[in-house]
């Protein structure tokens, strides 16, 4: 059964310092995995896929890589600032559905 | 092009009783999931539909259901309710399986 974590939980930083986020899953059978972003009280907003095959996608100040072989994948934001504030969620796409970790709760401070 | 819109955005009901949640999806995809998702946790995924077949689920009682009309917008209903169905209910549509999902806002759905 495919297990999604995110470390940390909660991330706390100064406006303008880089930062990363990390996932981690159990299967690597995986076709996809995902980045959203979450406000609260609304739904997710994607952020950046990274097809299987891939080792990374950017856009922007936003950089994602996934390691299928160790499971893993990390977001960089660089430059942060507080309106990059809410919860970034990574999901993976394998043969049965798709999962979610718990989310990073990011706070950029002014 | 129209992005997932999702009615209503707020629901009360008691235990016991039955609700339908709507899902219109983005123009030109013919997959819609459904969500649902708990206070502070990750969205765990109910179900997906593909051209009005379910295509996927997961662990949700069959209290829990679907469908899935032609011109690919979706319902969810739910028989039954318990208190633990208190959630925001997320609905996401995407041009194939291994394609982006895009997702709506939301239905906020509080048992009494």
């Amino acid at each position: 059964k495919q297990e999604v974590t995110q470390i940390p939980a909660a991330l706390s930083v100064p406006e303008g310092e880089n930062l990363v986020l990390n996932c981690s899953f159990t299967d690597s059978a995986i076709y996809n995995l995902q980045w959203f972003r979450q406000d609260p009280g609304k739904g997710l907003t994607s952020l950046l896929l990274i097809q299987s095959s891939q080792r990374e996608q950017t856009s922007g100040r936003l950089n994602a890589s996934l390691d299928k072989s160790s499971g893993r994948s990390t977001l960089y934001i660089a430059a942060s600032q507080p309106g990059d504030s809410a919860t970034y969620l990574c999901a993976v796409v394998d043969n049965n559905d798709m999962r979610f970790g718990a989310g990073t709760r990011l706070t950029v401070k002014p | 092009e129209t992005g997932v819109t999702q009615s209503p955005t707020h629901l009360i009901k008691t235990r016991g009783q039955q609700v339908t949640l709507r899902c219109s999806s983005q123009s030109g995809h013919n997959t819609v999931s459904w969500y649902q998702q708990a206070l502070g946790q990750g969205p765990q995924f109910i179900f997906q539909y593909y051209r009005e077949e379910e295509n996927g689920r997961g662990n949700f009682p069959p209290r829990f259901s679907g469908l899935q009309f032609p011109n690919y917008s979706s319902e969810l209903n739910v028989n039954a309710l318990e208190l633990d169905d208190s959630a925001l209910y997320l609905c996401a549509s995407s041009s194939g399986r291994a394609q982006p999902q895009h997702f709506g806002d939301g239905t906020r759905l509080s048992i009494l």
